[in-house]
């Protein structure tokens, strides 16, 4: 079975600038999540989808981060303009628990760290 | 939501086993108990998760205190590449399934 996939691994912008990151969750999945790793920090979620609508977005900085999962399947978070504190790993997961339901592991991809100078 | 507190490193010999605690006072009757670890330029990755009664897998063994307010994740023989840091987390049915992740638990092996 593939894990979850994401694109690029890595990346290098200067400030203002915008950047956008890919995931594909394992096939199947109905939950995808972003989250925001800090150097030395465990990873923040950032926003949850259930299929291709959002469950929480409550820690997404919505005036320069958005994010979108058409058709239920892939994914694409996008930060315009970015800012110095937006370096960080970008991890990308999904599960199999319906919304409500058992809370089933979440599989995580291997991330897109993000440098911004 | 329920917080969990693990000290910030541990050390251990290789192939002797490692028992990282973790306390969740806090804790509600729906809350599963979740470990994820993290190797280095990695995702995390799942381990072992639990309700009540102590959980083994081909990674790991959960044993929960009785009244649930802590709880151990036991490698049997640690192995270099066991060498990660470790997160100790509650997910519960009465959440959207969001993990909140601490600071977690550096585990160092020495060969």
């Amino acid at each position: 079975e593939a894990g979850v996939a994401q694109s690029p691994r890595y990346k290098i912008i200067e400030k203002r600038q915008s950047v956008a990151f890919w995931c594909n969750p394992i096939s199947g999945h109905a939950t995808l999540y972003w989250y925001q790793q800090i150097l030395g920090q465990g990873p923040k979620l950032l926003i949850q989808f259930q299929n291709n609508g959002v469950v929480d977005d409550s820690q997404l900085p919505k005036d320069r981060f958005s994010a979108e999962r058409l058709k239920g399947v892939d994914s694409t978070l996008k930060i315009q303009p970015a800012k110095l504190e937006d370096s960080a790993v970008y991890l990308c997961a999904s599960s199999s628990s319906p919304l409500g339901g058992p809370r089933n592991e979440q599989f995580f991809g291997p991330g897109t760290r993000l440098t911004v100078l | 939501d329920a917080k969990t507190t693990q000290p910030n490193s541990m050390e251990s010999n290789e192939e002797e086993p490692v028992h990282l605690p973790c306390n969740h006072s806090t804790i509600s009757g729906t809350d599963y108990i979740h470990w994820y670890r993290q190797l280095p330029s990695q995702g995390p990755e799942y381990v072992i998760h639990g309700l009540t009664s102590n959980v083994n897998n081909r990674m790991a063994s959960l044993a929960i205190a009785e009244d649930r307010k802590s709880s151990t994740l036991i490698l049997h023989r640690a192995t270099l590449r066991d060498a990660a840091v470790y997160y100790c987390l509650l997910h519960g049915s009465g959440n959207t399934g969001k993990l909140i992740f601490g600071q977690g638990t550096t585990l160092q092996v020495k060969p």
